[in-house]
């Protein structure tokens, strides 16, 4: 099954730096969406997006769905302790499965 | 954010064993899925259905059954647990809103050991 590239697998970064992270796949998508999960938890939805070009903030996270429909972008502008966790992107052609990257795994050091 | 529910959060079992997880979702989604979850993979997909009466194999299907009781409700099934099936396991839910746009909300996960 197909996998996405995600990078980077982890960041290590000081409280107050903004973040930013990626997700690439060799088909295109109609839909990407970005979740953070926490240790022995599920993954929370973040951010949904659904047209090629789209930009969509909540709160300090802002995700963008690229222009090629191959990738998407997440940033995280001033990180806190509690962003720390693991963020996955997720994309998806209508109507057919999912399919997750492996994961950017963010450590915020105070 | 739709309410997904797993039982059980954790489970141990010996290799040979059938044990069932259960999913119940409370938001009216018609569509259910299976995944799990190990170190440095991504999630990856054993079971889905579109409605009650649709299942339909993930990429990782076997080894695994899995039942649609109503629109409510997935289970995941090992027939015969073996130690490579330790994982943490998702079930998520979702529904084509306008424009069929989707999108998946998880259940909390179980942990599932296989000795």
């Amino acid at each position: 099954g197909q996998q996405l590239n995600q990078s980077p697998q982890s960041m290590f970064i000081q409280e107050g730096e903004d973040v930013s992270m990626n997700c690439t796949s060799s088909s295109i998508f109609n839909t990407w969406l970005w979740y953070k999960q926490d240790p022995g938890e599920g993954p929370v939805l973040l951010i949904a997006l659904y047209k090629a070009g789209e930009l969509t903030s909540n709160g300090r996270l802002t995700a963008q769905f690229g222009i090629t429909r191959k990738d998407s972008f997440l940033n995280i502008s001033a990180s806190i302790p509690s962003d720390v966790g693991i963020y996955f992107c997720a994309g998806q052609f209508t109507g057919n499965q999912f399919y997750f990257g492996t994961g950017t795994s963010l450590t915020v050091i105070p | 954010d739709a309410d997904v529910t797993q039982t059980p959060r954790n489970r141990i079992t010996k290799t040979g064993k059938r044990i069932m997880l259960e999913c119940s979702q409370t938001k009216g989604h018609d569509r259910m899925y299976w995944y799990r979850q190990d170190p440095g993979l991504g999630l990856r997909l054993i079971y889905y259905s579109f409605d009650v009466k649709d299942i339909n194999k993930g990429e990782i299907s076997d080894g695994y059954s899995v039942s649609r009781q109503a629109q409510a409700k997935f289970s995941l099934s090992l027939e015969s647990a073996i130690p490579n099936q330790t994982a943490l396991y998702f079930c998520a839910t979702s529904d084509l809103g306008t424009g069929r746009r989707e999108t998946q909300y998880f259940g909390p996960g179980t942990r599932l050991l296989v000795l």
